[in-house]
């Protein structure tokens, strides 16, 4: 059975304080891996797709990074309107898989 | 506006009660989908639609029911309500179009309350 697994639940920053957060799946013949942001109280908004492994992609102060078995958010420098939860989720069938997120906090 | 829109934003019902909730988009995608999200269980998918005509059941989908009214139109309904229904609901769009990209786009969610 495919499964999502995002660690740590909860991350608390500095502003200015670089962190990663990570995203294991098992689904084979990975299809993508996204990455989205939700906001309390709003629906999730989408950050980032990856296909293969090795792949990069870029947005402000986020990158994201893929592996064979995980991907990976790292939050470099962040401020405090970076504070919200991550999610990821994997594709299997067409539907997407998410993780139960990370929340991240940064505090000015 | 809003790509996709999701009425009522907030509800709060009794046990035993018919509900609807309403999802529309102006996205122009085919496929739409619902989802419920719990504390912890991170988003769960009830049910998801690759067309009007196709309408398939997700991971959760006891206790529920879908109607695709139009192609821009995904209506959930709760028969009858019960509290562990209690959740945040959501609706996405996504486009079969793209050559093999699925992002899903969200709506901004029900947050639904069963007493």
């Amino acid at each position: 059975e495919d499964q999502v697994t995002q660690s740590p639940e909860a991350l608390r920053l500095q502003e200015g304080e670089s962190s990663s957060l990570n995203c294991s799946y098992t689904v084979s013949g990975l299809r993508g891996l996204f990455w989205y942001r939700q906001d309390p109280g709003k629906g999730p908004e989408f950050l980032f797709t990856l296909y293969s492994a090795g792949e990069e992609k870029e947005k402000e102060r986020l990158k994201a990074t893929l592996t064979k078995k995980e991907s990976f958010l790292h939050i470099t420098a962040p401020k405090p309107e970076d504070s919200a939860t991550y999610l990821c989720a994997d594709i299997n069938d067409y539907k997407l898989s998410f993780g139960a997120g990370t929340t991240v906090t940064v505090r000015a | 506006d809003a790509d996709v829109t999701q009425t009522p934003r907030n509800r709060i019902t009794k046990t035993g009660k018919r509900i609807m909730l309403e999802c529309s988009q102006t996205k122009g995608h085919d496929r739409m989908y619902w989802y419920r999200q719990d504390p912890g269980l991170g988003l769960r998918l009830i049910y998801y639609s690759f067309d009007v005509k196709d309408i398939n059941k997700g991971e959760i989908s006891d206790g529920y029911s879908v109607s695709r009214q139009a192609q821009a139109k995904f209506s959930l309904s709760l028969e009858s309500a019960i509290p562990n229904q209690t959740a945040l609901y959501f609706c996405a769009t996504s486009d079969s179009r793209t050559g093999g990209s699925y992002e899903q786009y969200f709506g901004p969610g029900t947050r639904l309350t069963v007493t």
